[in-house]
């Protein structure tokens, strides 16, 4: 069935490096534009980062800008987050999350993947 | 990029409808017609329940519409039921630079 599943979160020191994994499963993993998105404990959704199908285009969020990439491997069906300088306020739940169409960003994210907790803390 | 704005909360009755708003600006609601809709129960992931403003995926109740004036769209929740008690979130396109915004997100109780 069409699945993704994160791996990755755990705990860091502020200042620190985490690496996130989205593994993809059920449909044509290159055909689609990607995102992960995050919610803090007890808050609302925050969308974090894009990638184009191809890898052509990607774009951040401003509260992440300069220290996450976002990179894919459509060979693997793998969506990545290299998140560096990590601050406590980037404590969340990290979610992967597919955009419904294959032709074009319509910014409708209709595949989920059960997410992954970073927690940032001394 | 700012958040759009959502009621925290809203209720009704069993069989009732809700409406939920999500206030934007001209430069996400107001300026494309790229707004979702997304469900979410505790713990659990969110799921996607409209797109382009009014569009409903496959597999979800036509009970959940959507539409949207200048720069703030909606979602109706009519025939209200236990299980539709949740977490829902609007988010818009913003375009190239900024991409996309969620709203505030709107507690929904049945009660």
């Amino acid at each position: 069935q069409v699945q993704l599943v994160e791996s990755g979160g755990g705990l860091v020191k502020p200042g620190g490096s985490l690496r996130l994994s989205c593994a993809a499963s059920g449909f044509t993993f290159s055909d689609y534009y990607m995102s992960w998105i995050r919610q803090a404990p007890g808050k609302g959704l925050e969308w974090v980062s894009y990638i184009s199908s191809s890898s052509s285009y990607t774009n951040y969020a401003d509260s992440v800008k300069g220290r996450f990439t976002i990179s894919r491997d459509n060979a693997k069906n793998s969506l990545y987050l290299q998140m560096n300088s990590l601050r406590a306020e980037d404590t969340a739940v990290y979610y992967c999350a597919r955009d419904m169409s294959s032709t074009a960003l319509i910014w409708a994210f209709d595949i989920w993947g059960q997410g992954t907790m970073v927690t940032v803390s001394s | 990029q700012s958040a759009l704005t959502q009621p925290p909360s809203a209720s009704g009755s069993p069989g009732q409808s809700v409406t939920i708003s999500c206030t934007g600006t001209s430069s996400d609601v107001g300026g494309y017609n790229y707004v979702s809709w997304y469900q979410q129960h505790p713990g659990k992931a969110p799921k996607l329940m409209i797109y382009e403003v009014s569009k409903r995926p496959s597999g979800v109740p036509d009970r959940f519409s959507g539409s949207k004036s200048g720069n703030m769209a909606s979602l109706t929740v009519s025939g209200l039921q236990a299980e539709d008690e949740a977490d829902y979130y609007c988010s818009s396109y913003a375009g190239s630079n900024n991409l996309g915004v969620f709203g505030t997100g709107t507690k929904v109780t049945v009660l």
